[in-house]
């Protein structure tokens, strides 16, 4: 089985002030952890990806990940947050030799000027 | 734009209807992907098709079903419609059917409002 807990459901930022949105995972075996971003009245766009390579995984705009077996902790970073950052961002597991993605309930980032 | 393709854009419609959902996914990606989003339940995979036939289920309802077509494109047919599944649902695609390669790309979804 596998969980995804997101450990906020809001994070407030100042504009240039760094991110952090938090994500444990549960998996039986090796997982693959995923970063989407869901700007209002929008698809679900992938940030970025971690499949047992590097541990520090970089996405696209500026932000980056660091998986963390020992604290089964996948969270995601940005040192400088943009107003076009605000969303809702949900971290993901998928065991590996499954295709079934199970999605936290999401992270929704407000960034104020 | 992820190349995910998904109509209509809105649906409203009232309980114990049927509606169908239409999907074309990225070209060259032969895995289709349902997901349910709902204020209660978050997001939830319902169904996989993979080169048309089913590869893997998820919290689907038996009133509601799906396929693919030899195109490739993929259909979700939700009957005896409740207030219930008001969501939006999205439809995602990738090349393979899993593996660590796999990656799956979502499209813009498809808002049902059931009154």
């Amino acid at each position: 089985a596998q969980s995804v807990t997101q450990l906020d459901s809001h994070v407030s930022v100042s504009e240039g002030t760094p991110v952090l949105l938090r994500c444990n995972y549960s998996s039986s075996y090796s997982p693959s952890l995923f970063w989407y971003v869901q700007h209002p009245n929008k698809g679900l766009q992938l940030l970025l990806k971690y499949t047992s390579a590097a541990t520090l995984v970089k996405g696209i705009n500026g932000f980056e990940a660091e998986f963390k077996k020992s604290e089964t902790s996948f969270h995601l970073t940005k040192p400088s947050a943009h107003m076009s950052d605000a969303a809702e961002y949900f971290c993901v597991v998928r065991t590996d030799g499954y295709s079934t993605l199970t999605f936290g309930k999401g992270t929704m980032l407000l960034v104020s000027p | 734009d992820s190349g995910v393709t998904q109509t209509p854009k809105h649906l409203i419609t009232a309980t114990g209807q049927r509606v169908t959902l239409r999907c074309s996914p990225r070209s060259g990606d032969l895995s289709v992907y349902w997901y349910q989003q709902s204020l209660d339940q978050g997001l939830q995979f319902l169904i996989q098709y993979y080169n048309g036939e089913e590869r893997a289920k998820g919290n689907i309802l038996e009133r509601f079903s799906a396929q693919q077509f030899p195109d490739l494109h993929s259909e979700l047919n939700l009957s005896s419609l409740e207030l219930g599944d008001s969501a939006l649902y999205f439809c995602a695609s990738s090349e393979l059917a899993g593996g660590l390669r796999n990656t799956q790309y979502f499209g813009p979804g498809t808002r049902l409002t059931v009154l």
